[in-house]
């Protein structure tokens, strides 16, 4: 069961550069999320999707855009990585809205130099 | 904003011991569930609890749910060293859930 699978582990970019940070679940999952989590600060949610085609913001957006054209597809993308992206990314998903448990991957380290 | 705040921030317990961790939120929740994440992996579902529930058991897990005090507390029973890992409350309210930044703790064999 391959459940939520992020790729890729471990990324670094320079400043100003752009990337996709990919997110699959094999669950028909209708919620997605993605999160950053940093020390001390626990997880903060940056954008969600209740299902294909919808997606919102969460606490944290700024810098960060999202799509959802398929029901296992949530992928995030940086537009232009700044320092203060580094972080470590968890994509998680839920059969219930956001408010169910929630399976996480196995997170994205990416280091902004 | 964080809505959930773990106490202790960090926890030493020696195997067989009880570990007891605690989480205080500010609004209205639907339910507060209870995550667990070992070093460098992703967080793993512990429990949830409704709001409309006070204790919940699984396993050696045992949460309560005080929505008078908007606080919950996790007590995990005979520690094994498998239990060291982060422990993070999860609070559950329009639509989404909120983390706080967890409790770490430690369980030396």
């Amino acid at each position: 069961n391959a459940g939520v699978t992020q790729t890729p582990k471990f990324q670094v970019l320079k400043t100003g550069q752009s990337m996709t940070l990919q997110c699959a679940q094999d669950m028909n999952h209708e919620y997605m999320s993605w999160y950053r989590q940093d020390p001390g600060m626990g997880l903060r949610l940056i954008h969600y999707s209740v299902g294909a085609g919808i997606t919102d913001q969460g606490e944290v957006p700024n810098g960060y855009n999202v799509s959802r054209s398929t029901t296992e597809d949530f992928p995030l993308r940086l537009l232009s990585a700044a320092p203060s992206q580094t972080s470590v990314y968890f994509c998680a998903s839920s059969y219930t809205q956001g408010t169910g448990e929630l399976f996480f991957g196995e997170g994205s380290r990416l280091t902004v130099l | 904003s964080q809505q959930g705040e773990e106490d202790p921030q960090a926890l030493s317990i020696q195997e067989g011991e009880n570990a007891t961790m605690n989480c205080s939120y500010k609004t209205s929740i639907n339910n507060l569930q209870w995550y667990r994440q070992n070093s460098g992996r992703g967080l793993v579902h512990l429990i949830l609890i409704r709001s409309n529930e006070r204790e919940k058991h699984s396993g050696r897990l045992r949460v309560t749910l005080d929505t008078s005090k908007k606080s919950s507390s996790l007590l995990i029973t005979a520690s094994r060293a498998a239990d060291t890992a982060s422990y993070f409350c999860a609070t559950a309210a329009l639509g989404k859930l909120q983390f706080g930044a967890g409790t770490q703790v430690v369980v030396t064999p």
